[in-house]
Parts: structure tokens; C-alpha cells; sequence
């Protein structure tokens, strides 16, 4: 089982539109949890980091669920500009390294 | 302004021609990392260094050097690049390794004929 998996989708959906990702991971060991954003060929920024109570930037709501060891991210009124490649990121405590999920490309059309 | 910068940022090569990519970050950051990025494969580590003088494998270090003899420069070295290497690289920085939020570079993208 991968450490962090993903729908890799395309999620094709409407400008407006509400969507949600899930990002699984397997080492209940993880401590810090991200989502990033990736536009096509370009270097992936932090869209936001995961709290446990569930944290809310706008229209983007991450929430994290550690019993069933997965985080979502949920995009509310949908916009063109949010087409690109989400990728959930997971730390491990006493780890230096990330481990990426392989992403979730969303496609806003009008 | 903080950033991350690679190059080449393209570049077409043939196999066993040595090639270096640079990476150098001005924002003193400790911790250093190289990724490649393939279709389906999503991004996988290649080697890492939590400071000066230390360095590390990752995922998928086979066919990659790296060295760290300064803070703020992080090369990339395909000593006899083969055609399995032609990838997206990135490489990335954080404060520290406890730090979680890593800055990447512009990616460099990499063609072994």
C-alpha cells in the first residue's frame, strides 16, 4: 500500500461548482499534513497546511480525519483559476522527509 | 525576494555526457532536497541534506550524486545520464528539517537522447 494515495481524477467540474478531494495515508505515525498546489509544469506552492480541528483559507476548507488516517480538501464556488494538480503532503514525526501524494488534477471549465 | 533558483531550466543532452543541475537558495535555509517528477509517478525524492556537509538518499537516488559544501548551493550531478532519467527536477528548501513548508524552484526539465 502506498504511504499517501490520491484519486488522480481529473475532476472535471463546473465553474460555481463545490468539489471535494481525499488523501489517504498509512503511518499513523503522521504528524503534519499539507495540501499543495501544482499548475502544469510549474513548481508546487503550499495551498495550506492541515490542522486537527480543521482549518478554513476562503473558499478552501482542509479538515483531517486521524482515526480513518485521511485529509480532504474542499473547494467551495469553484473558479476557473483553480484548475491545476492538488497534491496532499504528510509528514512523519521525527522524519525530515515529506512524502508526497502522486496529486488529484482539477479541471474548472465554464 | 526569497527564492530558489535551478539551472538549466531545459536542457537536452545525450547519454554518458556528465551534466550538473545547480540549485541555490538565499533564504539560509538548512534543509535541501532534490525531487524528479514523472507522469503517473508523481514527485519522488532523490536525495536530500539536512545541512552543510550532509547528505542523504531518498527514493530514488540510483545514477545521482549531490553534494552540499555550502548552505546555499545544492547541485544535482547525473554523472553518465541515461535516458530513464528524462524527468522533471525540482529542488526544494526549508528552513529546517523540522520546518514543514518547503519552497521549490522553477523545475528543471531534463531530455537524455
Amino acid at each position: 500500500r502506498k504511504e499517501v494515495e490520491q484519486d488522480p481524477g481529473p475532476f472535471n467540474v463546473p465553474e460555481g461548482a463545490t468539489v471535494a478531494f481525499n488523501c489517504t495515508y498509512s503511518n499513523s505515525a503522521s504528524q503534519s499534513f499539507f495540501w499543495y498546489r501544482q499548475d502544469c509544469r510549474k513548481e508546487p506552492k503550499l495551498l495550506m497546511s492541515v490542522y486537527s480541528s480543521g482549518n478554513e483559507d476562503g473558499r478552501f476548507t482542509a479538515q483531517l480525519n486521524r482515526a480513518s488516517q485521511y485529509i480532504s480538501l474542499l473547494i467551495r464556488d469553484s473558479k476557473l483559476s483553480d484548475s491545476a494538480t492538488y497534491l496532499c503532503v504528510v509528514k512523519r514525526g521525527g522524519s525530515y522527509i515529506p512524502t508526497f501524494g502522486r496529486g488529484t488534477s482539477l479541471i474548472v471549465h465554464p | 525576494e526569497a527564492q530558489v533558483t535551478q539551472n538549466p531550466r531545459y536542457l537536452i543532452t545525450v547519454t554518458g555526457k556528465k551534466l550538473t543541475v545547480t540549485c541555490s537558495q538565499n533564504m539560509n535555509h538548512e534543509y535541501m532536497s532534490w525531487y524528479r517528477q514523472d507522469p503517473g509517478l508523481g514527485l519522488r525524492q532523490i536525495y536530500y541534506s539536512m545541512n552543510v556537509e550532509v547528505t542523504d538518499k531518498g527514493d530514488v537516488p540510483e545514477g545521482y550524486k549531490v553534494s552540499r559544501k555550502e548552505k546555499r548551493n545544492f547541485p544535482l550531478i547525473l554523472e553518465s545520464p541515461s535516458p530513464n532519467q528524462t524527468s522533471l527536477y525540482f529542488c526544494a528548501s526549508t528552513r529546517s528539517s523540522g520546518a514543514n513548508v518547503l519552497t521549490f524552484g522553477a523545475g528543471s526539465r531534463l531530455t537524455v537522447l
